[in-house]
Parts: C-alpha cells; structure tokens; sequence
C-alpha cells in the first residue's frame, strides 16, 4: 500500500489564484481530514469527512472547500489564496472515525506559500 | 491557550542514553492520549496511546506514562538512536474518542547525538 499520498510537495500561489490540494489513500478508511501545520502552533484540523458524500468543518474552515466522492479521495481546495494561508497541509486518513484502535496515518504534507 | 503543551521545546540527548518528552493537558474531562513522531520533511507518525483509565502503557522501546492527578503525559524512549531525531507531538481526545476531536501540541524537537 502506499498510504496516503498528497500533491504536489510545493506550491507557489499568488494571492487571488485558486488551486486544488489533492489526498488519495488505498487503504479504505472511512474517515479522511486536512490539518495545517503552522510554526510555533499544533496542527488544526480544517475540514473532515467520516464517509463518502460527507463532509463537515474543522477549527479552521474560511478560505478552503472539500469533497468527498470517492472513498479513496479527499482533495482541498482554495478558492482564492491569501497569504495567511501560507502553511504546510496535511492530509490524514483512518479506518474509522472514532479513534480508538484507528489512529490517523498521515501523508506527507504539501508546502504551499502564497505571495 | 493551548490545552495540550510541552514543558520543553527542545530535547538533546546521547545515543544510548534514555529520552523523557513530557507534555501538560489542561482538560480534565479528556479521556484518550496519543503520541505522534514527525521526522523533517514527513508527516506524522503514530507511535502509542493510552486511554485516560491507564497509567502506562509500552510498545517497542517506547512508554507512556499518564498521571491524571496532575494532568501530566510522558514518553520514555529506551536507548535512544539516532533515528529517533524527530518532533515529537502529544495529542488529547476530549468527547467521545472522535478522531475530528483530537487536539495537537506544539511539540518537542528532539536531538540524538552520536
């Protein structure tokens, strides 16, 4: 299996310019999420979704959309990019969503900067 | 504030030697821990949890200990490598076990020195 896998690695956006981050994972979890990792702060989970056709809002959610179609898809996307959204995204997959015994597998992160 | 911290930021130890990364929990009502590895330029890793009706638990070289009374979370890395050089995070469940609930430290770099 190759996990979960995220692209691009690196993006450079102006602001205003809009693009979509993807997520694919092979192993069949139920639950898929995007964090944002910033310096000096934890992860924050931005949107989720415990199935296919279902999604809801993190902590952090302005500025970004999902979908889920697909089990196996779960691409992010920015309407129109400002620089407060420079950060590195995770994308994190699980068998469930509850966490006992499902602990998240994460990808390993896209590096977007907006100027 | 953050409801889950680290007392340190950064952690150098020697190979060989035993490593202790701790972390505070503010929320008495969390109920499941877990620990997270993040090696540069990768995502993280889960190493080991512990639900909030234990006090420790082992895995491979690795210990979570779970002091409730003080709100206190630690993990001990036995005979640490140099491979074990990484950010180590500590995440808190509170309500139900959701993995949409889980809220992330800031984290500990930790450094092995040959």
């Amino acid at each position: 299996n190759a996990g979960v896998t995220q692209t691009p690695k690196f993006q450079v956006l102006k602001t205003g310019q809009s693009m979509t981050l993807q997520c694919a994972q092979d192993m069949n979890h139920e639950y898929m999420s995007w964090y944002r990792q910033d310096p000096g702060m934890g992860l924050r989970l931005i949107h989720y979704s415990v199935g296919a056709g279902i999604t809801d809002q993190g902590e952090v959610p302005n500025g970004y959309n999902v979908s889920r179609s697909t089990t196996e898809d779960f691409p992010l996307r920015l309407l129109s990019a400002a620089p407060s959204q420079t950060s590195v995204y995770f994308c994190a997959s699980s068998r469930r969503w509850s966490q006992y015994n499902s602990p998240l597998h994460f990808g390993n992160g896209t590096r977007l900067t907006v100027t | 504030g953050e409801s889950v911290g680290l007392h340190l930021p950064t952690l150098s130890v020697q190979e060989g030697d035993n490593s202790i990364i701790n972390c505070a929990y503010s929320n008495s009502a969390s109920d499941y821990f877990i620990w997270y590895k993040q090696e540069s330029g990768k995502g993280p890793q889960f190493i080991i949890d512990i639900r909030s009706n234990m006090d420790k638990r082992q895995g491979q070289r690795v210990t979570v200990l779970l002091n409730k009374t003080v709100k206190h979370l630690s993990l001990q890395i036995a005979a640490t490598q140099p491979g074990d050089s990484a950010v180590y995070f500590c995440a808190e469940n509170v309500g139900g076990g959701s993995n949409y609930k889980l809220t992330f430290g800031k984290g500990t770099l930790l450094t092995v020195n040959p």
